[in-house]
C-alpha cells in the first residue's frame, strides 16, 4: 500500500523567513495531495491540496509543489507569521481507495 | 451544522475494560473514517466507511471494530482496552469526490491505565 514520508518532523524558522515542508509518496498511482494544519488542541483542517495533473499551486502565502517524476511534494510557507505554527500534515490518496494516508508530521515553530 | 462530533471529549479506561467512541455527522457525507494521533506518528487510519452499511479495515485495526447502521454514526469500539490504545482519536468524513477533503471532529483523549 501507499506509504508517505515526511520532513523534518521539526522546523524552526524566524518570522518572516521562509519554510518548506517536504513530503515523499510511495504509489506513483496517487493523485491527490492534501495537506492538513493542525494547531494546539485543535483538529486538522485543511489549508491547500493539489492534484497530480497540477505542478505547483499557490493560495496567498501558501504554495504546494509536485513532482510526480520524483514522487515528492512540498509546502512552501513565506513571510511566516507567528500563527503559522502548528504541525502540519501532507497525505497521498490513491484512485479507488477512498482514504488518504497521512505523513509523520512537521511541528512549525515560528520565532518572534 | 455541527460538522462533525465526537463524544466523549476525554475518557480513562482501566485495561480490559470496554467502550464506544461516537462521530456524528449532519452533512450527509458518504465516507467517514477513523484515525488514532500519537506523538511521531501522525494520522493512521484504523477503520473507514463508504456508506452506510459498509466498513474496511484501514492501517491499524486490531483492537478496535466499527459499526455505521446510519449513514451520519460511525462507532468505534474498543472491546478490551489496553494501555496501547492510548491514543487521540480523530473521526473525519467527506462527501464523494477525493478532493472534496475531510471534515475532521474534535478528537477523543483516551487514556487506558
Amino acid at each position: 500500500g501507499e506509504n508517505v514520508e515526511q520532513h523534518p518532523s521539526t522546523l524552526s524558522v524566524q518570522e518572516g523567513d521562509s519554510a518548506v515542508i517536504k513530503c515523499t509518496y510511495s504509489d506513483s498511482a496517487s493523485n491527490y495531495f492534501p495537506w492538513y494544519k493542525q494547531e494546539l488542541g485543535k483538529r486538522p483542517q485543511l489549508i491547500i491540496d493539489i492534484r497530480s495533473n497540477v505542478g505547483e499551486k499557490k493560495d496567498q502565502r501558501i504554495a504546494v509543489t509536485l513532482n510526480k517524476t520524483a514522487k515528492h511534494f512540498s509546502l512552501h510557507i513565506t513571510e511566516t507569521q507567528p500563527e503559522d505554527s502548528a504541525v502540519y500534515f501532507c497525505a497521498a490518496s490513491q484512485p479507488g481507495t477512498y482514504k488518504y494516508i497521512f505523513g509523520t508530521g512537521t511541528r512549525l515553530k515560528v520565532l518572534a | 451544522n455541527a460538522g462533525v462530533t465526537q463524544t466523549p471529549k476525554f475518557r480513562v479506561l482501566k485495561t480490559g475494560q470496554s467502550m464506544t467512541l461516537l462521530c456524528a455527522q449532519d452533512m450527509n457525507h458518504e465516507y467517514m473514517y477513523w484515525y488514532r494521533q500519537d506523538p511521531g506518528m501522525g494520522l493512521r487510519l484504523i477503520h473507514y466507511s463508504v456508506g452506510e452499511g459498509t466498513t474496511a479495515k484501514g492501517e491499524v485495526p486490531d483492537g478496535y471494530n466499527v459499526s455505521r447502521l446510519k449513514k451520519q454514526n460511525f462507532l468505534l469500539g474498543l472491546e478490551s482496552a489496553a494501555p496501547s490504545q492510548t491514543s487521540v482519536y480523530f473521526c473525519a468524513s467527506r462527501r464523494g469526490q477525493v478532493e472534496d477533503g475531510y471534515t475532521f471532529g474534535s478528537g477523543t483523549r483516551l487514556t487506558v491505565v
